[in-house]
C-alpha cells in the first residue's frame, strides 16, 4: 500500500477540458513532486514543491498548472491538453531537508488525451 | 551526455540465474543513490538505498564506486516475479535537490 494516494487513477479528457489531478500524503514530508512518464521512458520531472512554495518548474507548458493548498496536498491542474500530453503522470513526497531520503511514490494518474 | 546512464537491456535470463546491472553518473557532486523497481503500468517503488560500504537486502546486493561514479545491483537466485524494469537514481546537492532519474534496465526472468 502506497502512503502518498493519488486521485483519479484514470483520467481521460477531451483537449477543451478542464481537470485536476490530486495528490495527498500524511508522511510530513514537505517537498512534493510531479513527475510524466510515457511508455518506456523514466519519470520526467514537472514540479518540485518545497515547503508549500514552488522551487522547480521545468519548463512545463502553461497549461499545465500546480498548486500546493497545504503541507499535505498538491494538485496538476490541466487546461486545453493535447494528446501527446497522454501519459502516467506520477506524485512523489520526501523530506526536503535529508539528501538520502528516498522519493515516495503514489499510484500515478493515467491520463488519457482525445 | 546524460547524467545517469543505465544499459536499457532487456536481459534476458533463466530462473536460478545471477544478474547484475550498472548505473553511471556524471556529476560528482552526487550524493546518494538509490535502485527502484517498476512493474509495468505501476509506479516506480524503492528497492533499496545504496550505502557507500555496499549493502546487501536478501537476494540483492546494492555497490557503489565513488571513484568510477557507478552504482551497481546485483540479484542473486533470479525469480520469475524479478521480471520488471529496474530504474536507478541519484540525489545531487545543488540549490535544489533534484532526484535524477535513469532510463532504467529491463529485466526478464523466465522459467
Amino acid at each position: 500500500d502506497t502512503e502518498v494516494t493519488q486521485t483519479p487513477k484514470h483520467l481521460v479528457m477531451g483537449m477543451t477540458n478542464k481537470k485536476s489531478l490530486k495528490c495527498e500524503q500524511h508522511m510530513g514530508h514537505r517537498a512534493m513532486y510531479w513527475y510524466k512518464q510515457k511508455a518506456k521512458k523514466p519519470p520526467e520531472l514537472m514540479f518540485v514543491y518545497s515547503y508549500e512554495k514552488l522551487s522547480i518548474n521545468e519548463s512545463v507548458p502553461s497549461r499545465f498548472s500546480p498548486e500546493c493548498p497545504n503541507s499535505s496536498l498538491l494538485n496538476l491542474h490541466l487546461h486545453a491538453l493535447q494528446p501527446e500530453d497522454s501519459a502516467l503522470y506520477l506524485c512523489a513526497s520526501s523530506p526536503p531537508s535529508e539528501l538520502n531520503s528516498p522519493l515516495h511514490f503514489g499510484n500515478g494518474t493515467r491520463l488519457t488525451v482525445t | 551526455r546524460k547524467e545517469v546512464e543505465q544499459d536499457p537491456g532487456p536481459f534476458n535470463v533463466p530462473e536460478g540465474a545471477t544478474v547484475a546491472f550498472n548505473c553511471t553518473y556524471s556529476n560528482s557532486a552526487s550524493q546518494s543513490f538509490f535502485w527502484y523497481r517498476q512493474d509495468c503500468r505501476k509506479e516506480p517503488k524503492l528497492l533499496m538505498s545504496v550505502y557507500s560500504s555496499g549493502n546487501e537486502d536478501g537476494r540483492f546486493t546494492a555497490q557503489l564506486n565513488r571513484a568510477s561514479q557507478y552504482i551497481s545491483l546485483l540479484i542473486r537466485d533470479s525469480k520469475l516475479s524479478d521480471s520488471a524494469t529496474y530504474l536507478c537514481v541519484v540525489n545531487t546537492r545543488g540549490g535544489s535537490y533534484i532526484p535524477t532519474f535513469g532510463r532504467g534496465t529491463s529485466l526478464i526472468v523466465h522459467p
